[in-house]
């Protein structure tokens, strides 16, 4: 157990739906990153935030969206969501935002695009 | 641009030595690390080379030259659960590029 926690597990929704991921980082992490892994990829880079600011973005859609709360949990919004989407959603923590920290892995959450 | 490349599979037998490579081109560099990624599970991190040399950690390690921009991972005593994927990863900037993955297969 990494100490990172995601909600929901499991999502089944329809195209051009909204969900919302959810993001607990480890205690005393300020550092939040997410990915997506799509069946059989590697894990692509969406975007990091650090104590509530973003501070780095990589491929992240424009239909994508991600805050950090005063709480330091984050959440993902994923809207007009395509079947493309369907993927696994990690997020992950780390004590500060400098290079080499080790990234502590939720267990992921499962997005299914019908 | 920034990408990393790792051979697709790789298989060995138990108790064996495998080695899994990494190359990277990047006009940014601050350092390699390895994750391990179980089916179904979440990247777990094994280590991680800011400098050239070799970083030991029990049965694992991983080695850097940044020279050569290229690293590896040494797996010894390979054990069945090690079968797995191994993903090198490096930062390029405040972005976090992993590459895409080697499948290792242990065999009795």
């Amino acid at each position: 157990d990494s100490g990172v926690t995601q909600t929901p597990k499991h999502l089944i929704t329809a195209t051009g739906q909204r969900v919302t991921l959810r993001c607990s980082p480890r205690s005393g992490d300020l550092s939040v990153y997410w990915y997506q892994q799509s069946l059989d990829q590697g894990l692509q880079f969406l975007i990091q935030y650090y104590n509530g600011e973003e501070r780095a973005k990589g491929n992240i859609l424009e239909r994508f969206s991600a805050q950090q709360f005063p709480d330091l949990h984050s959440e993902l919004n994923l809207s007009s969501l395509e079947l493309g989407d369907s993927a696994l959603y990690f997020c992950a923590s780390t004590k500060t935002s400098g290079s080499g920290n080790e990234q502590f892995f939720g267990p992921g959450t499962r997005l299914t695009v019908l | 641009g920034q990408s990393l490349e790792q051979p697709s599979e790789v298989t060995a037998v138990e108790g064996a030595i495998v080695q899994i490579n990494c190359t990277y081109q990047t006009s940014g560099f601050y350092g390699l690390s390895w994750y391990q990624q179980h089916d179904g599970g979440a990247p777990t991190f094994l280590s991680y080379n800011a400098l050239d040399g070799l970083e030991e950690t029990g049965r694992f390690s991983s080695f850097l030259s940044r020279s050569d921009s290229y690293g590896y991972l040494l797996l010894q005593e390979l054990q069945m659960k090690d079968s797995a994927s191994y993903f090198c990863a490096h930062n390029y900037g405040q972005n976090f590029v992993f590459g895409p993955g080697t499948r290792l297969s242990v065999l009795p």
